[in-house]
């Protein structure tokens, strides 16, 4: 079986700053492990997406993340917040050929 | 990319009608698509998985009688809300798998009145 878990419903951060949204996961098998980003009223948009290889990925917007085997995190960052950012963020794993599960979701706020 | 199209993107029908959602894969083909339900503020629950040319999967505790679920084809499938009640307003989000990636619909808003 595999779980995600996203810790914080909402995440605040000023234009600039960081953004670091958490995200841990539980599988065991080697998972594959992916950032969605949701506007309002919007499907899911494809952030990154960790497979196999290089640990640290790069998405789009900036954004990238790490997969860190050894803590079961998938953690997502931004150097520097952008008001376009505000959104909701959601982890996912899928494992094997299985489906997608999803984290509940984390929503950033960014303020001026 | 490959891009997933829902239709319609709303709609609002009276308690006790049908609704149809159509999901379709405009530049690929798909022997998998899945429906999703995201309540407010809420994460995506799988509905139920559907493979082109067989019955559809679903999830415990999603009524199949209730959302019909058919894959005619390798670019579409449908949802059909039967005998819509208020509770059944949602956000429906399909989704379409290739070898390495799922890509979503842009959602329907369903609202029963």
């Amino acid at each position: 079986a595999q779980s995600v878990t996203q810790l914080g419903s909402h995440v605040s951060v000023s234009e600039g700053a960081l953004v670091l949204l958490r995200c841990n996961y539980s599988s065991s098998v080697p998972p594959y492990l992916f950032w969605y980003v949701q506007y309002p009223n919007q499907g899911l948009q494809l952030l990154l997406k960790y497979t196999t290889g290089a640990t640290l990925v790069k998405g789009i917007n900036g954004f990238e993340a790490e997969f860190k085997k050894s803590e079961t995190s998938f953690h997502l960052t931004k150097p520097s917040a952008h008001m376009s950012d505000a959104a909701e963020y959601f982890c996912a794993v899928v494992t094997g050929y299985s489906t997608l599960t999803f984290g509940k979701g984390t929503m950033l706020l960014v303020s001026p | 990319g490959a891009v997933v199209s829902q239709h319609p993107s709303r709609v609002i029908c009276k308690s006790g009608t049908s609704v149809k959602i159509e999901c379709r894969s405009l530049d690929f083909q798909a022997t998998t698509m899945f429906w999703y339900r995201q309540f407010p503020k809420q994460s995506l629950m799988l509905m139920a998985t559907s493979n082109e040319g067989s019955k559809a999967t679903y999830e415990q505790g999603v009524e199949k009688d209730k959302f019909l679920i058919n894959h005619a084809s390798l670019t579409l499938s449908t949802l059909t809300v039967t005998s819509a009640h208020p509770e059944d307003s949602s956000f429906y989000i399909c989704s379409a798998r290739t070898e390495y990636e799922q890509y979503f619909g842009p959602g329907t808003r369903l609202t029963v009145t």
